[in-house]
């Protein structure tokens, strides 16, 4: 069974400053990594994969996670935070060796809270 | 090119009524999954459809929930003799292929109150 992480119910930064939220994750085969942005009664848009190849990965918005097999994890990243960055945040995995359902498993997410 | 578009965006239902929930997946896509959401959770995944095929509803509940994604219209996730517990914000999203490679896009979701 595959399942995800994000140790972190809130994370809150100070506009301008470097954010991290975190993501761990456990598959029995090899991952394809995904984060999403939700905002307030929307739906979630997409912001970054992680399939193969280089182990940083760069999306939307200027964010950016890593790939790290060794921790399992997957943390999204950003140099320098703006308020409109504050949503909520979720990592998402899927074991493509196949052992798993076909849908995304998603972790309980991370709301961002940037200050001014 | 519209995205996933998902109505009713609110649904309001008695104990015991049914539910049916409506999926246009995106322009070129004949993949849906649905997902439900419930209060300070993540998604859940419920159920994968291409055409006419279920092709994984493990996280579907075993009674009163049922999908369909027939060859013309949009993809139906019908939940029948609705309980409090079934009020959640129900997304669905869609894929061009079933290849992981893809991201799914998602709608902005159903958001069923049971009453």
């Amino acid at each position: 069974a595959q399942s995800v992480a994000q140790p972190e119910d809130q994370v809150n930064v100070a506009e301008g400053n470097p954010l991290t939220v975190k993501c761990t994750y456990s598959v029995s085969g090899n991952p394809y990594l995904f984060w999403y942005v939700q905002y307030p009664n929307r739906g979630l848009q997409f912001l970054l994969k992680y399939i193969t190849g280089d182990n940083l990965v760069k999306g939307s918005y200027g964010f950016e996670a890593e790939f790290n097999k060794s921790q399992t994890s997957f943390h999204l990243k950003k140099p320098s935070a703006l308020v409109s960055d504050s949503a909520l945040y979720f990592c998402a995995v899927r074991d493509f060796s196949g052992g798993g359902a076909d849908g995304l498993t998603f972790g309980k997410g991370t709301h961002l809270i940037i200050q001014p | 090119n519209a995205g996933v578009m998902q109505n009713p965006r609110h649904l309001v239902r008695r104990r015991g009524q049914e539910a049916r929930l409506r999926c246009s997946p995106m322009k070129g896509h004949s993949h849906v999954y649905w997902y439900r959401q419930l209060p300070e959770e993540g998604l859940k995944f419920m159920v994968y459809l291409q055409k006419e095929n279920i092709i994984d509803e493990s996280g579907m509940p075993k009674e009163r929930f049922s999908a369909e994604f027939p060859k013309e219209g949009p993809s139906i996730l019908r939940i029948q003799q609705v309980v409090r517990g079934d009020s959640a914000a129900y997304f669905c999203a869609s894929s061009p292929s079933g290849s992981d490679l893809y991201e799914q896009y998602f709608g902005p979701g159903t958001r069923l109150t049971v009453t």
